[in-house]
């Protein structure tokens, strides 16, 4: 199994306050992906990283922003959390070597909810 | 845009039975294709891919899938399945470093 460990992997929160979630990698990849998952929706992307502070945005980045100052660690961060961002959030890895695309590896999520 | 579509929220089978799973999927080039599991309360784990020759592509756990261009199709089959079986399935596509992903289908299997 990749080396992804995601912490914490619970948490609960109350409207408002902020909260960091934080996604750490062993493999060395250069791609770093934060998706929350909701029932009915699948999974949606909400910012990924292309290298030490290389950020992007997803489909659903409102409220959210990340940070990547090491390669190994990726970190996201709800503002001022609501309601709406009850949900379960995978990080994924992945890389680009030797001229090929390789698949994303998932670490195993974070249950969030907000109160 | 580039999209997946897994038409199937949910598909029942019995236990033994064979199980073809529908995924179909919009990119102008060639596309990386995959498929992956997620057990009850686990991550995704990956089952196949396809980047290129050999359309039929086997997996992990007796699963097998076959990329046809024409069809814009990349189908899961396995022939058997197991109570074990039961999980969600989701189909993606790669697009730039991304993937983009189908809603998934969730497995149910009848004893």
């Amino acid at each position: 199994d990749a080396g992804i460990t995601q912490s914490p992997r619970h948490k609960v929160t109350e409207t408002g306050t902020p909260v960091t979630l934080r996604c750490h990698q062993t493999e060395n990849h250069r791609y770093m992906y934060w998706y929350r998952q909701d029932p009915g929706h699948g999974l949606r992307l909400i910012h990924y990283s292309y290298g030490v502070k290389d950020t992007d945005k997803g489909e659903v980045s409102d409220g959210y922003s990340v940070s990547r100052s090491k390669t190994e660690d990726f970190l996201l961060t709800l503002e001022s959390a609501t309601s709406s961002q009850t949900s379960v959030y995978f990080c994924a890895i992945s890389d680009y070597s030797g001229g090929s695309y390789n698949e994303q590896f998932f670490g195993p999520g974070t249950r969030l909810t907000v109160l | 845009a580039q999209s997946v579509t897994q038409p199937d929220i949910h598909i029942t089978v019995s236990e033994g039975a064979s199980l073809e799973l529908r995924c179909n999927y919009s990119y102008g080039a060639t596309p990386y294709l995959f498929w992956y599991v997620q057990s009850p309360g686990q991550g995704l784990q990956l089952l196949l891919k396809y980047f290129s020759g050999d359309t039929l592509v086997q997996g992990i756990k007796g699963f097998e899938a076959e990329f046809k261009r024409s069809q814009s199709s990349f189908n899961l089959r396995k022939p058997s399945v197991h109570w074990s079986d039961a999980a969600e399935y989701f189909c993606a596509v790669d697009s730039n470093y991304q993937l983009i992903w189908g809603a998934g289908t969730k497995l149910i299997i009848k004893p």
